[in-house]
């Protein structure tokens, strides 16, 4: 079965920092782009980073830049978003979700699989 | 930066009613608009890709169409189980989703 699993979410206190992983399974992870959207309670959907199947490129979204940084491990078919000077309106449900792609060659700006997310909360 | 309008924001419906949602971006994206249908407690799931595609397994009574900076999505015959909200999200620079369309049954 495809599947990410997110974890990592919390309590942080504003400056704070944490570091979310995503664990990807059933699919081959080096071969797709990966990302990180958030929901804050109650709002829409907002991008926040995405990462090249080799880690080369990164982009994020930015509210992000300079306080945030998405890698990856391919070997352990994992991602991360390690989040740093995090502000109270950081909170949201952090997602991860692949990048759609077809014959491992065409890829699409578009999410087809995502995790379950994980909560992060930024509260003193 | 490019920017999603969708309307309307809220929609009631009855079932069997055609629904229509409109998205438009603030500057021409060709087709690199997608659609996305979000339940409550669970994860965005991915419908039309490229303004026009129909993801796998999704029923053939969503669809979708529009280039350059006005696309619709459309449900032809609503049932009990669309009640979602709705985003559309470009791609034609980084990403960015509409705010959303809140559809619920009449």
């Amino acid at each position: 079965e495809v599947q990410l699993v997110e974890s990592g979410g919390g309590l942080v206190q504003p400056g704070g920092s944490l570091r979310l992983s995503c664990a990807a399974s059933g699919f081959t992870f080096s071969s797709y782009w990966m990302s990180w959207v958030r929901q804050a309670p109650g709002k829409g959907l907002e991008w926040v980073a995405n990462i090249k199947q080799d880690g080369s490129e990164k982009y994020y979204v930015d509210s992000v830049k300079g306080r945030f940084t998405i890698s990856r491990d391919n070997a352990k078919n994992s991602l991360y978003l390690q989040m740093n000077s995090l502000r109270a309106e950081d909170t949201a449900v952090y997602y991860c979700a692949r990048g759609l792609t077809f014959g491992g060659v065409i890829v699409i700006g578009a999410f087809d699989i995502w995790g379950q997310g994980t909560m992060v909360t930024v509260s003193s | 930066d490019i920017q999603m309008t969708q309307s309307p924001s809220s929609l009631s419906a009855s079932v069997g009613d055609r629904v229509t949602i409109t998205c438009q971006a603030s500057q021409d994206i060709s087709n690199y608009l997608n659609w996305y249908q979000q339940k409550p407690g669970k994860a965005p799931k991915l419908l039309i890709y490229d303004a026009s595609n129909l993801e796998t397994g999704v029923p053939s009574r969503f669809s979708g169409s529009g280039s350059g900076t006005d696309f619709t999505f459309t449900i032809s015959s609503l049932q009990p189980e669309d009640i979602a909200t709705y985003y559309c999200q470009q791609y034609d620079n980084l990403f960015t989703f509409g705010q959303g369309t809140r559809l619920e049954i009449k």
